[in-house]
């Protein structure tokens, strides 16, 4: 079955220093993608970025980049020089393919605070 | 700036009512997505259409949800007789899915409550 683990349930970072957020994903699959999505207080989700499994490099978009590493399963996102508007909830998403069907899954989420 | 939108945005109801939510996906999107937000149990997948085709909806109750699409500019979820522990926030979301860097856009979400 596929699992996403985010073990951090909350994090703090001050304003203008990177930080990361970890996430672990379990699968059998061969190929499969991972996502990262923000969620502001307002409660809208909003897609940050996305990397594929046979991706050989890391994903970057602005501020934020995934550091994929394949063999640890693991794809961290890392957010540099942190803004205060960064303060949300950060979930990460798998999609993949369970008994022929496309499956996603989303983690329970980190809360991201960040101080002035 | 196309978006999904969704109504209502907040539903109060009492328990044993029928509760239609809607959601209108982005114009030219192929894939419509459900999904339910709840503290204990995060964000789950409900059910989702390709092509208007349901795909998989196997993360539905299904004794008293129902999910369609009966047409490109509408899909609908509902939950008939609704109980309280179905009060959660449901999201739709809409893509152009082709299997690569397939974002979804999510609308603002129906905030449920059954009392």
């Amino acid at each position: 079955a596929q699992k996403i683990t985010q073990t951090q349930p909350g994090m703090f970072v001050q304003e203008k220093e990177a930080v990361t957020l970890d996430c672990t994903y379990d699968t059998s699959d061969q190929s499969y993608g991972l996502f990262w999505y923000k969620q502001p207080s307002s409660g809208e989700m909003i897609f940050l970025i996305y990397q594929g499994s046979y991706d050989e490099q890391n994903a970057t978009e602005g501020r934020y980049s995934l550091n994929f590493q394949k063999a640890r399963k693991s794809a961290n996102l890392v957010i540099s020089a942190s803004q205060l508007g960064d303060s949300a909830m950060y979930f990460c998403a798998m999609r993949g393919y369970q008994g022929g069907s496309e499956k996603l899954v989303f983690g329970k989420g980190t809360k991201l605070t960040v101080n002035p | 700036d196309a978006r999904v939108t969704q109504t209502p945005r907040h539903k109060v109801t009492e328990m044993g009512q029928e509760v239609t939510m809607r959601c209108q996906p982005i114009l030219g999107h192929n894939t419509v997505f459900w999904y339910r937000q709840t503290m204990m149990q995060g964000l789950e997948l409900l059910a989702y259409f390709r092509n208007r085709a349901p795909l998989d909806d196997s993360g539905m109750p299904k004794d008293r949800f129902s999910a369609e699409m009966p047409d490109a500019t509408l899909a609908t979820l509902k939950i008939q007789p609704s109980e309280p522990r179905d009060s959660a926030v449901y999201f739709c979301a809409s893509g152009l899915i082709s299997g690569g860097s397939d974002e979804q856009y999510f609308g603002p979400g129906t905030r449920l409550t059954v009392t």
